[in-house]
């Protein structure tokens, strides 16, 4: 395991729905992403939270809404979500966001399925 | 623009030989550059590094990777393959525009048949 937890591991949910995606790491780290992973496509970077400071907001719409209420938590609240949006919902910490050498530790998922 | 270019979609090897997963990059300066693995229905996990020094880095699994400037090249090794390291493999740069960003390459797939 990495330390990074997430729940639920799947989700499906209708299009008029609101859900919330929920992270937890257990590694001490100041900084905390959420990724997007779809089919045949590259790892897309949502989301970044350093000190529980939104530092990245990569042009991700609004029916996607993050919230870190302390270093340690992450949650993505999904609303009106459409067909498209499924996909691997990942989340990651790292101990900073200053240092070039710094990985990113990766929690386990959320497979989200919009019908 | 910085890019990550894993030429693979797929590498197929024997249990009990040598693998390679092919990666080459493009950024400005000097890279940082980060290999990970991802198993079926699970996060990514982080394999190695290269940030500088020897250009032979060693990792998790027995897994290493050899940095080549000249080549702009940080392709991923394993002497003896197993069946277990069947899984999907990402080549990464750091963004050197933004220190928390790192650019993913679109992955290799690797199967080791026994």
């Amino acid at each position: 395991e990495t330390g990074v937890t997430q729940t639920p591991r799947h989700l499906v949910m209708g299009m008029t729905n609101k859900k919330s995606l929920k992270c937890e790491q257990h590694l001490g780290h100041n900084a905390m992403y959420w990724y997007k992973q779809s089919a045949k496509k590259p790892l897309e970077l949502m989301f970044v939270y350093s000190l529980e400071e939104r530092v990245e907001n990569n042009s991700v719409p609004s029916r996607f809404s993050p919230e870190c209420p302390n270093s340690s938590h992450l949650f993505l609240h999904l609303h009106t979500l459409q067909p498209e949006d499924s996909a691997l919902y990942l989340c990651a910490s790292s101990q900073g966001v200053s240092g070039r050498t710094y990985e990113q530790y990766f929690g386990p998922g959320t497979r989200l399925t919009v019908t | 623009a910085q890019s990550v270019a894993q030429p693979e979609d797929q590498v197929n090897v024997a249990e009990g030989n040598p693998l390679t997963v092919k990666c080459t990059y493009s950024v400005s300066g000097n890279p940082y550059l980060f290999w990970y693995v991802q198993y079926p229905n699970r996060g990514l996990q982080f394999l190695l590094k290269y940030i500088t020094g020897d250009n032979l880095v060693k990792g998790s699994y027995g897994f290493e990777a050899e940095f080549n400037k000249s080549q702009t090249s940080f392709h991923l090794k394993k002497p003896s393959a197993l069946v277990s390291d069947s899984a999907l493999y990402f080549c990464a740069v750091r963004d050197m525009d933004s220190s928390y960003k790192l650019i993913f390459g679109s992955g290799t797939r690797l199967l080791v048949r026994p």
